[in-house]
Formats: structure tokens, C-alpha cells, sequence
């Protein structure tokens, strides 16, 4: 399984302001993931960060304010910009593992906890 | 697009069984079941998974239909510190990212 560190695990800020988290596994991923966890909520896809190329985002959420980079196989970087309220949330960084054969786990980091003023 | 169906909660009692129930009526022949669970402020843990055959490892085992429209996730001996939100989820095998429904929230009682 894959080790998954993520900074910070907390932060508090206020809005119109950004907020760069980062995630760092141990070992190359070929897939890395970007969650989003509203308070009380599931996990929402926010991205795949591609290596080498520009994100690819799930519908409703854009590059403008959700930026990411992916400069190597083991790090990626999300922004949250331009900040207000509802952009309270836990941040969860994923990769995809192989389990062997044909099926593949996805592992989570601990998450950054996000609190917008 | 979360294709499951899960209760939103569960009770059960401190080292009884839990079994947390799935539908997914429109599973595909090479989608899989996945179960994850997420402890309240943690990132999700990933439990087990299967395609047909039920599997068992450490943590649980998995029972999966014979038409594979349903599938229930079974704890033998629940702990208190099962408690959390189980997710169930379909997908291919070699597919990508995970798409997360509301899941089964799980209260072990004393």
C-alpha cells in the first residue's frame, strides 16, 4: 500500500484569499486524485492530477480555482483561490495501487481540514 | 456517479456481527465491489473488494450475490472502534478514480 502525507493537516484563512496543500506518497503513482469532503458530506471528486499535463476536472469544478500540479510521480499540489465560506472543507489527496492481477485499490491521505472566515 | 444504494445508518451491539448491506442493481460484468470506511476526521480506508466469489481477509469478509446485484459486507466481531461510515462502491477493475455515494453510517454500541 501506498503512504500518503499531506500539508497542512489544518488551516484557518480568510476570504479572497488562497491556500496551496500538498501531497507526497512514497513511492511513483501513476494516478493521483483530488477529494473534496463538505462538512456532513460524502467525498466529492474534485480531479485527476495528470503528470506532465494540465488536470483533468470533474464537472462543476474549474482550473481557476481549484489549480493543480503534478511536476513528478510521487507529488502533487492543489490551490484552493480566491477563498470564501462555502470553500470550508476537508481536502483528501488519493493514488491509485495495484493490488496485483486485474483490480486496483485506492489509498487516501489523512486530509487537510480547511476553515474559510 | 455513485451506483450503490446503502441504508444511511446502522446500530449494532460490541462483538455481535455487523452486516452492512449493498444494492447495485446495474452493476457491469467487469465492475468490482469495493468497501471503504471512514473514521470520523481520518481519510478513507480501504477494506476489501471482490468481483464474484466472496472474499475474507483480517479486517471482514464479503458476500457478493450470485446475480452480483447486491452485496453485504460482514464485521464478525464489531468493536467500538468500527464505528464510522461505510462506503460501498462499484467499478472496473482497471478504471480510474472512485466515485463515493452516502455510504452506511455505523454506531457500535457498548
Amino acid at each position: 500500500s501506498a503512504v500518503i502525507s499531506q500539508k497542512p493537516s489544518r488551516d484557518i484563512c480568510q476570504r479572497g484569499t488562497s491556500l496551496t496543500i500538498q501531497c507526497q506518497v512514497d513511492s511513483q503513482v501513476t494516478m493521483m486524485f483530488w477529494y473534496r469532503q463538505q462538512p456532513g458530506q460524502s467525498l466529492t471528486l474534485i480531479a485527476t492530477a495528470n503528470q506532465g499535463s494540465e488536470a483533468t476536472y470533474e464537472s462543476g469544478f474549474v482550473i481557476d480555482k481549484f489549480p493543480i500540479s503534478r511536476p513528478n510521480l510521487t507529488f502533487s499540489t492543489l490551490t484552493v483561490s480566491n477563498m470564501s465560506p462555502e470553500d470550508s472543507s476537508i481536502y483528501l489527496c488519493s493514488v491509485l495501487g495495484t493490488s496485483g492481477g486485474s483490480s486496483y485499490e485506492q489509498y487516501f491521505g489523512p486530509g487537510t481540514r480547511l476553515t474559510v472566515t | 456517479d455513485a451506483k450503490t444504494t446503502q441504508p444511511p445508518s446502522m446500530d449494532c451491539a460490541e462483538g455481535r456481527a455487523a452486516n452492512l448491506p449493498c444494492n447495485h442493481s446495474t452493476i457491469s460484468g467487469n465492475e468490482y465491489v469495493y468497501w471503504y470506511r471512514q473514521i470520523h476526521s481520518q481519510g478513507p480506508q480501504y477494506i476489501i473488494h471482490g468481483l464474484k466469489n466472496n472474499e475474507t481477509n483480517e479486517m471482514a469478509s464479503l458476500i457478493i450475490t450470485e446475480d452480483r446485484k447486491s452485496s453485504t459486507l460482514i464485521l464478525p466481531h464489531a468493536t467500538l472502534r468500527d464505528t464510522a461510515v461505510y462506503y460501498c462502491i462499484v467499478r472496473p477493475g482497471r478504471g480510474n478514480q472512485f466515485y463515493f455515494g452516502t455510504g452506511t453510517s455505523l454506531t457500535v454500541i457498548p
